[in-house]
């Protein structure tokens, strides 16, 4: 799986969008961008994921540039409650055989939002 | 759902003992993970299994460490015996495809 970089932390402002960049320069054209994030003392959380075109939920939304080698996971109206170990991830989706489980964690981002 | 279940949330055990984890995946789910969090080393896969059957244990860390999953809602992880160096909070996790759901965890001690 490609490796990622993500700045080591990160400051938001409660109420303001929360923009987490990562790079993926070395992304395969078969390889998913997901994002999971930690708060503290949980185990990590699912947020989104995708392939190439951006991606929106309910938590938060995903864009990944027309090259694939960067992305940005926006939540538009961060609050107290996000702050977290965000942490994004790149891997190829099959869904069987040996490489499925290797969803490999980073150092990830810690964002901190304050009031 | 009440998600991926683990017991129990916290042990403290004496150097030498066994200590047996515990993890109830979510129901339906064919996919179950065992992972170790550490200040040091961060979040490490060590096991998952696919419809109750190891697929690949190349992360647990030596003999001491082992994984059963008898049935499709349980799984254990246990450490015989039991050193300081694997204290460490130790997560249980489930899927079916692209999400992965994790459990609180269990945070051992081993003193």
């Amino acid at each position: 799986d490609a490796k990622t970089t993500q700045p080591p932390s990160m400051d938001c402002a409660e109420g303001r969008a929360a923009n987490l960049p990562c790079n993926h320069s070395t992304i395969s054209g078969n390889e998913y961008v997901y994002w999971y994030r930690q708060i503290h003392s949980q185990g990590p959380q699912y947020i989104i994921h995708g392939l190439k075109n951006n991606e929106t939920n309910e938590m938060a939304s995903l864009i990944i540039t027309e090259d694939r080698k960067s992305s940005t996971l926006i939540l538009p109206h961060a609050t107290l409650r996000d702050t977290a170990v965000y942490y994004c991830i790149v891997r190829v989706a099959n869904w069987s055989g040996n490489s499925y489980g290797k969803l490999t964690f980073g150092q990830g981002t810690i964002l901190t939002v304050h009031p | 759902d009440a998600g991926v279940i683990q017991s129990p949330r916290h042990e403290v055990t004496e150097m030498g003992q066994e200590v047996t984890l515990r993890c109830k995946p979510i129901s339906g789910h064919d996919y179950l993970f065992w992972y170790r969090q550490t200040m040091m080393r961060g979040l490490e896969l060590l096991i998952y299994f696919n419809n109750n059957v190891p697929i690949d244990d190349s992360g647990m860390p030596e003999d001491r460490f082992s994984a059963k999953m008898p049935n499709a809602s349980f799984s254990t992880l246990k450490i015989q015996p039991s050193e300081p160096r694997d204290s460490a909070v130790y997560f249980c996790a489930s899927s079916l495809r692209a999400q992965r759901y994790f459990g609180p965890g269990t945070r051992l001690t081993v003193t």
